[in-house]
């Protein structure tokens, strides 16, 4: 099946700082892609809809000043966690199809600890 | 996406078939049945989906009420590592953003 791939894994940074989270698609190219954000002993929710080309579209409640999500690409989207804070602690995971009527595909998941 | 529900976990022998069951009423004609699962601290892992045939793939078997409120995923051997929350979702095929429910844990169990 289609690959997408999410860097880096886990990430540790310091109260203040920002941390980027890149998503790719491998083998296909995703016009869109969708960052969901999982508390632990939670579910998945969605916190926006990265476009390639245009702006992103954010969920209610989701700050698009602290998550700034760029899709350069087709291949590619970053979620920057601007000044980051303890409770932006998180599992942030991305997920892409390449076309309507195919199943999304996620990635591995990124556990983003700030101290 | 219609609502889903399902049991809020679930234990298998190792070996033996895990049927997971979810209720899907209102689901409209237009929606699927998906079936994904995700394994601690990984992202989520597409399994099956569906219309109103029932399914099968390398990984499960998806069977689908005639009426289409309900389904069950079949895993047909069952190993540790199905340990796993598995999450039923109806969604529309145009939708491509999923909305996650709180899923069933399955422990599969030595």
């Amino acid at each position: 099946g289609a690959v997408v791939s999410q860097h880096p894994s886990w990430v540790i940074c310091k109260s203040g700082t920002s941390v980027k989270i890149e998503c790719r698609s491998l083998d296909f190219q995703a016009t869109t892609m969708f960052w969901y954000r999982q508390f632990p002993k939670q579910s998945l929710m969605l916190m926006a809809t990265s476009n390639e080309g245009s702006k992103a579209t954010y969920e209610q409640g989701v700050e698009k000043d602290k998550f700034l999500i760029n899709h350069a690409s087709l291949t590619l989207s970053t979620l920057t966690v601007t000044s980051a804070h303890p409770e932006d602690s998180s599992f942030y995971i991305c997920s892409a199809s390449g076309t309507v009527n195919t199943e999304a595909f996620f990635g591995q998941g990124t556990r983003l600890t700030v101290v | 996406d219609a609502k889903t529900t399902q049991p809020t976990s679930m234990d298998c022998a190792e070996g033996r078939a895990a049927n997971l069951p979810c209720n899907h009423s209102t689901i409209s004609g237009n929606e699927y049945v998906y079936w994904y699962r995700q394994i601690h601290s990984q992202g989520p892992q597409y399994i099956i989906h569906g219309l109103k045939n029932n399914e099968t793939n390398e990984m499960a078997s998806l069977i689908i009420t005639e009426d289409r409120k309900s389904s069950t995923l079949i895993l047909p051997h069952a190993t540790l590592r199905d340990t796993a929350v598995y999450y039923c979702i109806a969604h529309t095929m145009s939708a491509r953003q999923l909305t996650f429910g709180s899923g069933t844990q399955l422990t599969v169990l030595p």
